[in-house]
């Protein structure tokens, strides 16, 4: 049972477009969301984060949404640069202390940024 | 200031055979946690320390696997007896702590095959 779906295995763009890569999830309990970057033969670094209590979350060039009455946030990169081609992973944590911090990701949209 | 690292970075064992996977945090981290990515799938939860204590271990697939902490810092992840579906990518991550939402910051990998 998937909690945090990423229905797009894959997206391309032309470089100085909009990507817009978008994530679902089931699990009510989830308060803290985040996007992930990962390049090829190395581990995923953060990108941004959002917090259930707001809508919308920007740093540069990237922006997350988050809609809770429909349990999806999305994430937009704009304007799209080749260097941004990677993979983008979803994930979700719940409240509370201890192991609820534990990240529960998605399956990853492989972004494409064409020059 | 160094990043989390993980070593071997590739392993490749035979069936039956045990292997040990070691992550070095980033110091000062009190939270390490393990997760494993295989072909096609998103990141999964295996284990989490806070400190030297495991409080979650509900994601370590089967008796066969098992983690330890020591000093507050360095963990051993154990596969014993290494069966096909082992096979993935093994990463550690590691944050100041769980009180509030703390980034986790993921090492490289060890990319493990078993033949």
């Amino acid at each position: 049972d998937q909690q945090v779906k990423q229905n797009s295995p894959s997206l391309s763009v032309q470089e100085g477009r909009i990507s817009i890569l978008n994530c679902d999830y089931t699990n009510s309990m989830f308060d803290y969301f985040l996007w992930y970057k990962k390049y090829p033969a190395e581990g995923p670094t953060f990108l941004i984060s959002i917090s259930s209590i707001k809508d919308k979350n920007e740093d540069g060039r990237f922006t997350v949404f988050l809609n809770k009455s429909a349990k999806h946030l999305s994430l937009h990169i704009v304007p799209s640069q080749p260097g941004d081609s990677a993979v983008y992973f979803c994930a979700a944590s719940g409240r509370g202390g201890g192991s609820n911090y534990k990240l529960t990701f998605g399956k990853g949209t492989l972004l494409t940024v064409n020059p | 200031g160094a990043g989390v690292s993980q070593s071997p970075s590739n392993k490749v064992t035979e069936k039956g055979k045990d292997v040990e996977l070691r992550c070095d945090p980033i110091s000062g981290h009190t939270a390490l946690y393990w997760y494993r990515q295989s072909l096609g799938q998103g990141l999964e939860f295996l284990i989490y320390f806070q400190g030297n204590s495991a409080p979650d271990k509900s994601g370590l697939p089967s008796d066969r696997f098992s983690a330890e902490r020591t000093g507050g810092s360095v963990s051993t992840l154990t596969i014993q007896r290494t069966q096909q579906e082992d096979s993935a990518v093994y990463l550690c991550a590691s944050s100041f702590g769980t009180r509030g939402y703390n980034e986790q910051f993921f090492g490289p990998g060890t990319r493990l095959t078993v033949l």
